[in-house]
């Protein structure tokens, strides 16, 4: 059949803001989560990841919570970058299971 | 010290040609997915090799679609009689081991993009 391509999300943040994309998942059997940028025309680069003992991790000018409870991602973007402007992807994997699944996206657009 | 390589960047074929993408993952890693991605939506799983085995290809359509990870050299995924809603990006990554050990990571090459005329 024919392939619908979807509107993603925007975010539009202000330079040295902070930012925060959320991200629903929906398989409650998910227990390792990923965050990955991809900037125009590349891969998927990984950002950061969190296991589902934990709610919280923080890496460089980002940090990642989960609540498992309603089934919920963030990742939230310190002092934001023009360089931070791509589509962020949350991706989930299932316990014992061996692929990611990706969310639809958000974009980031950074206003200097 | 060289990540996930694909190639070609960039593949144009007519309807009804084969196009057949290759990837070479990172060295050291000996397990590769493939994922697919139309403009403006996510990554769409396709198909989970491990040296000369097919893992997982619950993502892969029945028919034209078929990928192999030799012994030896690159991952091919081969698309047979390409029809225009062939046309993507499709995106190879590469892992030392299976994503449920602890510090498992997933790596991406920068894709081919494929377009059927």
């Amino acid at each position: 059949g024919e392939n619908v391509g979807l509107h993603l999300p925007t975010l539009s943040v202000q330079e040295g803001d902070n930012s925060i994309i959320n991200c629903a998942y929906s398989n409650s059997a998910s227990d390792y989560f990923i965050w990955y940028k991809q900037e125009s025309g590349k891969g998927p680069q990984f950002i950061i990841d969190i296991r589902s003992n934990m709610d919280k991790r923080q890496g460089q000018r980002v940090t990642v919570l989960l609540n498992k409870t309603v089934k919920h991602l963030s990742l939230q973007i310190a002092a934001t970058q023009p360089g931070d402007s791509a589509v962020y992807f949350c991706a989930e994997n299932m316990e014992y299971g061996n692929k990611l699944v990706f969310g639809a996206g958000t974009i980031l657009r950074v206003k200097s | 010290n060289a990540g996930v390589m694909q190639n070609p960047r960039h593949l144009v074929r007519r309807r009804g040609q084969e196009a057949r993408l290759r990837c070479s993952p990172m060295k050291g890693h000996s397990h590769v997915y493939w994922y697919r991605q139309l403009p403006e939506e996510g990554l769409k799983f396709m198909v989970y090799l491990q040296k000369e085995n097919i893992i997982d290809e619950s993502g892969m359509p029945k028919e034209r679609f078929s990928a192999e990870f030799p012994k030896e050299g690159p991952s091919i995924l081969r698309i047979q009689q390409v029809v225009r809603g062939d046309s993507a990006a499709y995106f190879c990554a590469s892992s030392l081991g299976t994503l449920t050990g602890a510090n498992e990571k997933l790596f991406f090459g920068s894709g081919t993009q494929l377009s059927v005329l």
